[in-house]
């Protein structure tokens, strides 16, 4: 079974600072999908970035970018020039190619100081 | 409908009670998820649709919780005889099934159990 671990419970950044949030996970499979979720105080969760495992290059989403690592089956999410808007919970997830479920990590809580 | 809608949004029950939760899905989503959420904390995967069947019902935590979908749409969640720990936010997602694997969440449904 697919295990998605991150290990910063909680990270905080100064406004308009860079910030590096972790996710490692495991699996056997070599075609999947990863993402990093938003989840504000409101509570409705939104896709941030997503990342197909058979490509190389990462992802980036104008302020947010990844680093995913494959071989080390490491996918960390960067936010750049951070706001008071990206204060959230993210959650980093797994999904198989073949379609079924997506399996998420317990969170990171981002805190970003004015 | 525009994005996922789940009713009720917030239900407070004594223990021993029934409930049920609904889901609406984006329409034209074929795959549906339910997951439940404890306070601060990750998500946990309950059950999974494809149509109106369920490939993956693994993570539904006990016999009390079972989850239905009908026409391919609306899907409900129902637990009996609700305990204290089933206080948890439920959270329902659909996708497209076949393509990225985006979910796309609902606000979820807060479910406290006195």
């Amino acid at each position: 079974a697919q295990t998605v671990t991150q290990s910063q419970p909680e990270m905080s950044v100064q406004e308009a600072e860079t910030v590096t949030l972790s996710c490692t996970y495991d699996t056997s499979e070599s075609d999947y999908y990863l993402f990093w979720y938003k989840q504000p105080p409101s509570r409705q969760m939104i896709l941030v970035i997503r990342q197909e495992a058979y490509k190389q290059q990462n992802a980036t989403e104008n302020r947010f970018s990844v680093n995913f690592q494959k071989a080390a089956k490491s996918f960390s999410l960067k936010i750049s020039d951070s706001q008071l808007g990206d204060a959230a919970m993210y959650f980093c997830a797994y999904r198989s190619f073949n379609a079924g479920k997506s399996t998420f990590g317990d969170g990171t809580t981002l805190t970003v100081k004015p | 409908g525009a994005g996922v809608s789940q009713s009720p949004s917030n239900k407070v029950t004594e223990k021993g009670k029934d409930v049920e939760l609904r889901c609406d899905p984006i329409s034209g989503h074929t795959a549906l998820y339910w997951y439940r959420q404890r306070l601060g904390q990750g998500l946990e995967f309950l059950i999974y649709f494809q149509g109106n069947s369920a490939p993956d019902k693994s993570g539904l935590p006990s016999d009390r919780f079972s989850a239905e979908r009908t026409g391919e749409s609306v899907s409900t969640l129902t637990i009996q005889r609700t305990q204290q720990e089933d206080s948890a936010v439920y959270l329902c997602a659909s996708a497209v099934e076949g393509l990225s694997g985006e979910l796309f969440f609902g606000e979820g449904s807060r479910l406290t159990v006195l």
